[in-house]
This record gives structure tokens, C-alpha cells and sequence, in this order.
């Protein structure tokens, strides 16, 4: 069925680079996204990811795709403390308006 | 835009009352989602409706649940009789079909706690 799967947390220091991965099961999507969540508010989309792409790099941030093994990540350059938040990865099913998100991977950054 | 609006924040109840969750969508938006958010199971989708009809309901837990979208700037999901396994937070979303990303947009959510 559609499942999307995250390791639930992830903790690192401060300037560091963090990695969050991501699988995903259904091999027609044609979007993925990162959703950020902070504390006490809702989702928002942070960045995605085509299908037909291989890597997108947004200042800080860095997506890998890997569609033949359906895995995506998520990389962040120089963690701030600013950067601890839930991050969810999703994907956009094909042939309706359904989109399915993971369980987040809480990240932690430390002082 | 103020963005999507949920009402109340915050919800405390005891077990076996009525309670009902409200949101206002961004103008011009077709769709709109309403997903519950637990430690245990994460972020679920429940319901979603396009231009005021649901489509998949798939999500909803039981009967207990329902939700309505009597217009497109509103819409309710009523927990009746409300049990303490329905305790989460309660996330309205919406959406454009023609917009290129098919981003959604969520609200701050409502904390729902049944004692």
C-alpha cells in the first residue's frame, strides 16, 4: 500500500550537517516535498523535488532523489538552532490529489 | 491572506461530549483536508473534500467521526461521542488544483484533549 517511512529523530550540533532520509513506495509519484512543522504550529512546505530530478540545492538546503530505490533525503548545511523542528517528507500520489506524509523526524540541533 | 484558520486552538472536554472542530480555508482554494497528528501514529490523513465534496474518507477512524463543507470557506469535523483515544492535534488544510506545486497550506491546528 502507500506508505512513506522516516527515522523519528535526529539529533546533531550545531554547524553541523544534518540528514534526514526518507523511502517511499509508490514509484509513479511525480512530486515529492519536504514539510517543516514548528512547535505549536501547523506544516509548511520547506522544499520538493521533481521526479524527473536527481538533486535540488536550495541555499542551505541540498534534496537527493533516488527513484530506483525510492529514497529521498534531505540535507542541511550548518544546522542552527533555529533548524529543530519536525520534518516530514511526502509524496504526491499519481492520478488523484492525495498526498502522503511520513511521520516526521523530529530534529534536535544542540548549542 | 490570513491564511488557513482552525478554531479553538485548544479543546479540553470530558469523554461522551460533542465536540466540533472548525476551519476557514484560503479564498480560492478547491480543496481542503483535515489530518490528525499523534506520537503514535503521526500525521493521518482523515478526510478530504474538493470544491465542498468529499472525495476519500477513507481515513476517518469510525462512525464517530464526521465532517461537513456546507460552502468553500468552511468546514467542520465533529466527534461525537468524543473518547480519550481521540485526544491529538487536528489539522485543516487546503489547497489549489491548478497551482503547480499542489502545496498545502495548514492551519495551526487544534489540540484536542478528552479526559
Amino acid at each position: 500500500g502507500e506508505d512513506v517511512e522516516q527515522s523519528l529523530f535526529l539529533s546533531v550540533r550545531e554547524g553541523d550537517s544534518s540528514v534526514i532520509n526518507c523511502t517511499y513506495t509508490d514509484s509513479s509519484s511525480t512530486y515529492l516535498y519536504w514539510y517543516k512543522q514548528e512547535p505549536g504550529a501547523g506544516l509548511q512546505l520547506l522544499t520538493y523535488i521533481f521526479s524527473n530530478m536527481d538533486m535540488k540545492q536550495d541555499q542551505r538546503l541540498t534534496v537527493l532523489l533516488n527513484k530506483k530505490d525510492k529514497h529521498l533525503s534531505l540535507r542541511i548545511a550548518d544546522t542552527q538552532t533555529g533548524d529543530s523542528a519536525i520534518y516530514f517528507c511526502a509524496e504526491r500520489l499519481t492520478g488523484g490529489f492525495k498526498t502522503i506524509f511520513g511521520a516526521g523526524t523530529r530534529l534536535f540541533v544542540k548549542a | 491572506d490570513a491564511g488557513v484558520i482552525q478554531s479553538p486552538r485548544h479543546e479540553v472536554t470530558e469523554m461522551g461530549q460533542e465536540v466540533t472542530l472548525r476551519c476557514k480555508p484560503i479564498s480560492g482554494h478547491d480543496y481542503l483536508f483535515w489530518y490528525r497528528q499523534t506520537m503514535m501514529r503521526g500525521l493521518e490523513l482523515l478526510i478530504y473534500f474538493n470544491n465542498n465534496v468529499p472525495i476519500d474518507d477513507s481515513g476517518m477512524p469510525e462512525d464517530r467521526f464526521s465532517a461537513k463543507m456546507p460552502n468553500a470557506s468552511f468546514s467542520t469535523l465533529k466527534i461525537q461521542p468524543s473518547e480519550p483515544r481521540d485526544s491529538a492535534v487536528y489539522f485543516c488544510a487546503s489547497s489549489l488544483r491548478t497551482a503547480t506545486l499542489y502545496e498545502q497550506y495548514f492551519g495551526p491546528g487544534t489540540r484536542l484533549t478528552v479526559t
